[in-house]
């Protein structure tokens, strides 16, 4: 079965204090994997998708990584309102099923 | 707005009673998916309809669950006979074939509150 794993559970980050967030995932057959944010109350909001190790993606102020057992989010000079849940997930084999993270909670402090 | 909605957005309901929600998709995302979330936890998937086919079900979906999408468009899920341990975020999410393997897009969820 799929497993995701996510560290640290929560970060408190002064303002411009850069940091990564980490996924570490177990499956059989890497479809894909996702970063979205989740704000309190509402629903995730896609981030990234990487397909295969090496490959990067970066959006503001976030950048993604994936290697073979892991992926990254490094945020660079964050922002108050980068403040939020930060949720990982994987999806494998032939199903549509995605598996979820606990998420990392990032609290960004002025 | 053409994202994902969701209603109601709250619902509060005492324990035994059946309780349905509503999602519209995406309008041209033909698969759709639901998820429940618990406080502190990730989305954990609960089933997946490509148009109106419902092609693949959780274990966590027990009897009391159902799902339809009747049309291939709007989908319900239904909670029978509703229990304490039901309450929770429940969210809809669509996606569309030709975009990047399946990225997901979430609407702003249904939080239930079973008394």
């Amino acid at each position: 079965e799929d497993q995701v794993t996510q560290s640290p559970e929560a970060l408190r980050l002064q303002e411009g204090e850069s940091s990564s967030l980490n996924c570490s995932y177990t499956v059989s057959g890497l479809r894909g994997l996702f970063w979205y944010r989740q704000d309190p109350g509402k629903g995730p909001e896609f981030l990234f998708t990487l397909y295969s190790a090496g490959e990067e993606k970066e959006k503001e102020r976030l950048k993604a990584t994936l290697t073979k057992k892991e992926s990254f989010l490094h945020i660079t000079a964050p922002k108050p309102e980068d403040s939020a849940t930060y949720l990982c997930a994987v999806g494998s084999g032939g199903y549509q099923k995605v598996t979820f993270g606990t998420g990392t909670k990032l609290q960004v402090i002025p | 707005d053409t994202g994902v909605s969701q209603n109601p957005r709250h619902k509060i309901t005492k324990r035994g009673q059946n309780v349905t929600f509503r999602c519209d998709p995406i309008s041209e995302h033909n698969r759709l998916y639901w998820y429940r979330q618990t406080l502190g936890q990730g989305p954990e998937f609960l089933t997946y309809f490509q148009n109106e086919a419902q092609l693949e079900k959780s274990r966590l979906l027990s009897d009391r669950f159902s799902a339809e999408r009747p049309k291939g468009s709007f989908s319900t899920l239904e909670i029978q006979r509703t229990e304490q341990g039901d309450s929770a975020m429940y969210l809809c999410a669509s996606s569309f074939p030709l975009g990047g393997w399946n990225e997901q897009f979430f609407g702003p969820g249904t939080r239930l509150t079973v008394l």
